[in-house]
């Protein structure tokens, strides 16, 4: 089974600007959740969709947003771009269990 | 104080050892708790899940919660250079899907050949 898909892996883009990133999860799995990493907060939980609603939001602001589709790919999207946004963007999948399957991560430079 | 702690290393064995790798934590209501392994450039890669206390084996990786002590830990046997990574763990506090892990900051393991 072909695991969690992330495009984007690497994008560059100036402050102000806005981005989108795509995630596929896993075949059958419908939760979706965005998480950043960085080298000084660490991975850091920014909101999880299932059956294309949010369930959960961590504490980011609201330039950070997302949207599931009804075959359960997920996008998210950060406005307005910061040099702090410069992270791994990293989607997980779960079916229904509390496993989370990582995918390889879009990395962002903002410049 | 962050919910979850981990000691950033680097941790640095010869191959063949023992390695040990730990995490404490201050919210009572975690009740999963996971490891992951990340290699550089990568995403993490889920080895080990555990529900509330106890042991869990997996080939050469136990698992062990202590939730009296709010402290878990993962041993990894006869390590191997492969293993050479960043170590992860994370918890959470309900099952399911909608709540995010909370995860440490990650140890950076080296296995010396």
């Amino acid at each position: 089974k072909a695991g969690v898909t992330q495009t984007p892996r690497y994008l560059i883009k100036t402050r102000g600007q806005q981005v989108t990133l795509s995630c596929s999860p896993i075949s059958g799995h419908r939760s979706v959740s965005w998480y950043q990493q960085t080298p000084g907060q660490g991975l850091q939980f920014l909101f999880e969709y299932f059956s294309e609603t949010q369930r959960n939001k961590g504490n980011f602001p609201g330039r950070f947003s997302g949207r599931q589709f009804s075959n359960s790919r997920s996008e998210m999207n950060v406005s307005t771009l910061e040099l702090g946004d410069s992270a791994l963007y990293l989607c997980a999948s779960t079916h229904v269990g509390t496993e989370q399957y990582f995918g390889p991560g879009t990395r962002l430079t903002v410049t | 104080q962050k919910e979850v702690e981990q000691d950033p290393g680097p941790l640095s064995v010869p191959e063949g050892a023992i390695v040990s790798l730990n995490c404490t934590y201050s919210n009572s209501a975690f009740q999963y708790f996971m490891w992951y392994r990340q290699y550089s450039r990568k995403g993490p890669e889920l080895l080990m899940y555990t529900y509330s206390s106890g042991n869990k084996e997996d080939g050469r990786f136990t698992a062990q919660v202590d939730k009296s002590s709010k402290y878990i830990s993962l041993f990894i046997r006869d390590s191997q250079p492969s293993d050479s990574a960043t170590y992860l763990c994370a918890m959470k506090r309900s099952g399911g899907g909608a709540d995010g892990l909370t995860f440490g900051k990650g140890t950076h393991l080296i296995i010396q050949p």
